[in-house]
């Protein structure tokens, strides 16, 4: 049971370039989310998906593009990269129902040049 | 979702019981208590949640006040393994947990 799983660890992008981060899940969960991280601080919510064919926007949307075709994958796109778009990406998935807690990848380290 | 209220670190010596509080004073009769911890950059794991009654598993135990109106996650014999950053949030019953909002955490430094 591999759980969630992101790919690449860590990727260096020059600004303009564009670049998909991949998540995928085998726990057969509805609800996928993206976080990024900055240095020293929290996590907050880029999208999230209740299900495939469902996306929504999070707190920082501007930037990226998700969809979601199948319950397993929430691909992360990054339509043309900014400095400020250097972070570490979580991905994470839950259950739908209940007080089911989110599961959290180990994250793509990103940075944009 | 109710916003959540940490402290920004703590340190507690190694084998002695972690005590890490949040505040969530307009938590709804709704919503539950989670907790998380961040080890070393790795993606957030899940630690334990309640409602209202103390809950206690392997990993740590959560005192609810009685007004809900905030709680502590207890390690009870703190290793240094468990340095981190804890995360508390508060979630409604039934809802998209991927929407939950994570603050700063209290980074836990526990030293030998």
């Amino acid at each position: 049971n591999a759980g969630v799983t992101q790919t690449p660890k860590f990727q260096v992008l020059k600004t303009g370039q564009s670049m998909t981060l991949q998540c995928a899940q085998d726990m057969n969960h509805e609800y996928m989310s993206w976080y990024r991280q900055d240095p020293g601080m929290g996590l907050r919510l880029i999208h999230y998906s209740v299900g495939a064919g469902i996306t929504d926007q999070g707190e920082v949307p501007n930037g990226y593009n998700v969809s979601r075709s199948t319950t397993e994958d929430f691909p992360l796109r990054l339509l043309s990269a900014a400095p400020s778009q250097t972070s570490v990406y979580f991905c994470a998935s839950s259950l739908g129902q209940g007080n089911s807690p989110l599961h959290f990848g180990n994250g793509t380290r990103l940075t944009v040049t | 979702d109710a916003k959540t209220t940490q402290p920004t670190s703590m340190d507690c010596a190694e084998g002695r019981a972690a005590n890490l509080p949040c505040n969530h004073s307009t938590i709804s009769g709704n919503e539950y208590v989670y907790w998380y911890r961040q080890i070393h950059s790795q993606g957030p794991q899940y630690i334990i949640h309640g409602l209202k009654n103390n809950e206690t598993n392997e990993m740590a135990s959560l005192i609810i006040t009685e007004d809900r109106k905030s709680s502590t996650l207890i390690l009870p014999h703190a290793t240094l393994r468990d340095t981190a950053v804890y995360y508390c949030i508060v979630r409604v019953f039934n809802t998209n947990a991927g929407k939950s909002t994570f603050g700063d955490g209290t980074t836990l430094t526990v030293k030998p």
